[in-house]
Parts: structure tokens; sequence; C-alpha cells
């Protein structure tokens, strides 16, 4: 069953500017990932945050999670082209699989 | 880092006929493997997990005849999609967890199979 809600599920930018997208989830875990998707592709990583995190960065990505809210958000920063994709959230649970957020069409104008 | 390939990437077939992806763990052994579903603009949703030399477990809805997993090695799984039909159209994408050495709760995720039934 999909646990994690994303906002925006559509969201257009310009070059340049920061996009973020937050997902909402519904039990508990222990990381919550983000993954990007380039349309028609498979999915790549780009960061996981474990439960007792609050926040991580990588690059031009800034995540944050929220256990009391069950929320995380992804922020990137200074936008390109070339980050036009979907965005997903997928939480971890013990041992159970991925679940998977719906995502976030985030589309980048030059 | 683990690599997970799907064979094929893409298949056309015809309406009745079955159709088998294969999912393969290039350098590690993977335990558990996870066949997910994707729809145009939808998200990923779980099909099936299998355990290696175990029957898999099906998600609520997926029917356990039409999608056939098969893991009979830790480093190979299979879907058949049985008499495919139009509406078996889809995105489909395994994932692999296993003794990578680095983290064992971490998925490695395939490619993917694009699949149209026409």
């Amino acid at each position: 069953s999909q646990q994690g809600e994303e906002d925006p599920q559509a969201l257009s930018i310009q070059e340049g500017e920061n996009a973020t997208m937050n997902c909402s989830y519904k039990t508990s875990i222990n990381n919550l990932q983000w993954y990007r998707q380039n349309s028609g592709r498979g999915l790549v990583h780009l960061i996981l945050i474990r439960s007792n995190e609050r926040e991580k960065h990588s690059g031009r990505l800034r995540v944050t999670l929220d256990t009391s809210k069950k929320s995380s958000s992804l922020l990137i920063t200074a936008s390109r082209a070339a980050d036009t994709a979907s965005y997903f959230c997928a939480t971890a649970a013990g041992n159970t699989p991925l679940v998977f957020g719906k995502g976030t069409r985030l589309s980048v104008i030059a | 880092g683990a690599v997970v390939s799907q064979h094929p990437s893409w298949v056309i077939c015809k309406s009745g006929t079955s159709v088998k992806i294969e999912c393969r763990s290039l350098d590690f052994q993977a335990t558990t493997m996870f066949w997910y579903r994707q729809f145009p603009k939808q998200s990923l949703m779980l099909m099936a997990t299998s355990n290696e030399g175990s029957k898999a477990t099906y998600e609520q809805g997926v029917e356990k005849d039409k999608f056939l997993i098969n893991h009979a090695s830790l480093t190979l799984s299979t879907l058949t999609v049985t008499s495919a039909h139009p509406e078996d159209s889809s995105f489909y994408i395994c994932s692999a967890r296993g003794d990578t050495g680095n983290n064992q709760e971490t998925q490695y995720f395939g490619p993917g199979t694009r699949l149209l039934v026409l």
C-alpha cells in the first residue's frame, strides 16, 4: 500500500530558482529516501536520511526529516533544466520493502 | 556500488502471450527481491516480495497466477506475465536487497522493463 504523499504533485519553476518538495508518511520508519526518475527511465537514488537524523545535504540537495510530523522535504537549490524529472520519496521500516509516495513532477524552465 | 540488471529493457508482445522478465544482481547476493509496477505518470506500486528458495509474497490485488515469480538463486529472479493483456502494459522494475558489504537494508533498483501488450 502506498504510504507517502508528496506535494505538490507538479511544480514548474525557472532555472536558478529553488525547488521544494514535501513528503508525508503514516507509520514509523527506519529511514526515508528520495529518488529521481527521468521520463521513461529507471530510478536514481538521491539521498537517504535516517530516522534519528534531522537534516542532510548532498551537493545542491538538502533533505529534512521531522519524525514528529511524519514529514520530509527535499530542497533543490539553484535548479537547472537537467533537474526536470519526477521525484519520489520512499520509506523503509524494518525488513519491509520500500513504499513509494505518489511523486512530484518538477519542470525547470530554461 | 551494487548493480541490478533487468532483461529485456523493453518488450512488445501480442495479447495472450506470456512474457518473462529477468532481474539479476550482478555483484552481490540478493536474499530478497522485489517487483514493482509503474503505470504512466504514477508511482511505483509493489507487486510482490520474493526470498531466495521461497514462494513469493504478493500484495493485495496482484494475481499470483498471472504474475509468476521465481527466485531460484541468490542472483536471479524472474517475473512472468502470463497471458498478457493490454492492461498489463506497464513499466516493471525489480529491486534487490542483500549482503553488499555496505548496508543490508538498502534496496538497489534495476533499470526497468517496459512492456507493451498489443
